[in-house]
C-alpha cells in the first residue's frame, strides 16, 4: 500500500475552472508540502502546512491532520498552471511523495 | 540569496563509470536531502544529511551509492559503477530546519 495517495492522476480543465487535487496519507507527519513540477523538471515548493489552511494568490491548500487528508485548490485556472502537482507529507526525517497529479489547463 | 545549486545539470556516463553529483545548499542551510525521480515515476527519498553527518539513509540503495556533506563545500552524491537503471533525475533540497525545503534544479543522469 502506498503511503500517499493522490487523486486524480490526470486532470484536464478549461481556463477559468476551479480545480481541486486531493491527497490522503497514512504516515504520521509534522508537516505536508505541496510541490509543483513543470515540464523540464524543476520543482517548486508551493506550500508547507502543518494545520488549517494557507492561501497564496490563486492557490489554496488545506489540511486535516485527524483525517490525514490535504487538498490543493486552484481558482480561475490558467494555462500556465499546467504542471504536475505533488503532495509530500513530511515525517520529521523524510518526505513521502505522491505520484503526482498531471494538470493541463486548456485556453 | 542564491537558491540551491546543483551541478552538473546533465551528466552522461557509460556503464561502469562513476557519477558525482554536487549540491550547494542555500546560504545558512545545514540540512540537505537527496531525491531520485526515475523516468515516469514519482520522487523517492534517498538520504538526509547534516554537516558531516548522515541522519537518514533509509532510501539509499545498499550498494554503489554514497553521500556526504562535508564541513566545507557542497554535498556529493556518488554512484559507482553506474548501470542503465541509474538513469534518472536527482534532486537535492536544502533546509534551515527540519520542515521547509528548497529544491535545486536537479541533475539528469543518463547512463549509456
Amino acid at each position: 500500500k502506498n503511503e500517499v495517495e493522490q487523486s486524480p492522476q490526470n486532470l484536464t480543465a478549461q481556463e477559468g475552472e476551479f480545480i481541486t487535487i486531493n491527497c490522503s496519507y497514512s504516515v504520521g507527519i509534522s508537516a505536508l508540502h505541496w510541490l509543483q513540477q513543470h515540464p523540464g523538471g524543476g520543482i517548486v515548493s508551493l506550500f508547507m502546512l502543518s494545520s488549517g489552511k494557507k492561501k497564496h494568490g490563486r492557490l489554496i491548500a488545506t489540511i486535516n491532520i485527524q483525517e490525514k487528508h490535504s487538498s490543493l485548490h486552484i481558482t480561475a485556472s490558467h494555462p500556465r498552471d499546467s504542471a504536475v502537482y505533488i503532495c509530500a507529507p513530511y515525517t520529521g526525517n523524510q518526505f513521502y511523495f505522491g505520484t503526482g497529479t498531471s494538470l493541463t489547463v486548456i485556453p | 540569496n542564491a537558491g540551491v545549486m546543483q551541478n552538473p545539470r546533465h551528466l552522461v556516463r557509460r556503464r561502469g563509470q562513476e557519477a558525482r553529483l554536487r549540491c550547494s545548499p542555500m546560504k545558512g542551510h545545514s540540512h540537505v536531502y537527496w531525491y531520485r525521480q526515475l523516468p515516469e515515476e514519482g520522487l523517492k527519498f534517498m538520504v538526509y544529511l547534516q554537516k558531516e553527518n548522515i541522519i537518514d539513509e533509509s532510501g539509499m540503495p545498499k550498494e554503489r551509492f554514497s553521500a556526504e556533506f562535508p564541513k566545507e563545500g557542497p554535498s556529493i552524491l556518488r554512484i559507482q559503477q553506474v548501470v542503465r537503471g541509474d538513469s534518472a533525475a536527482y534532486f537535492c533540497a536544502s533546509s534551515p530546519s527540519t520542515r521547509e525545503q528548497y529544491f535545486g534544479p536537479g541533475t539528469r543522469l543518463t547512463v549509456t
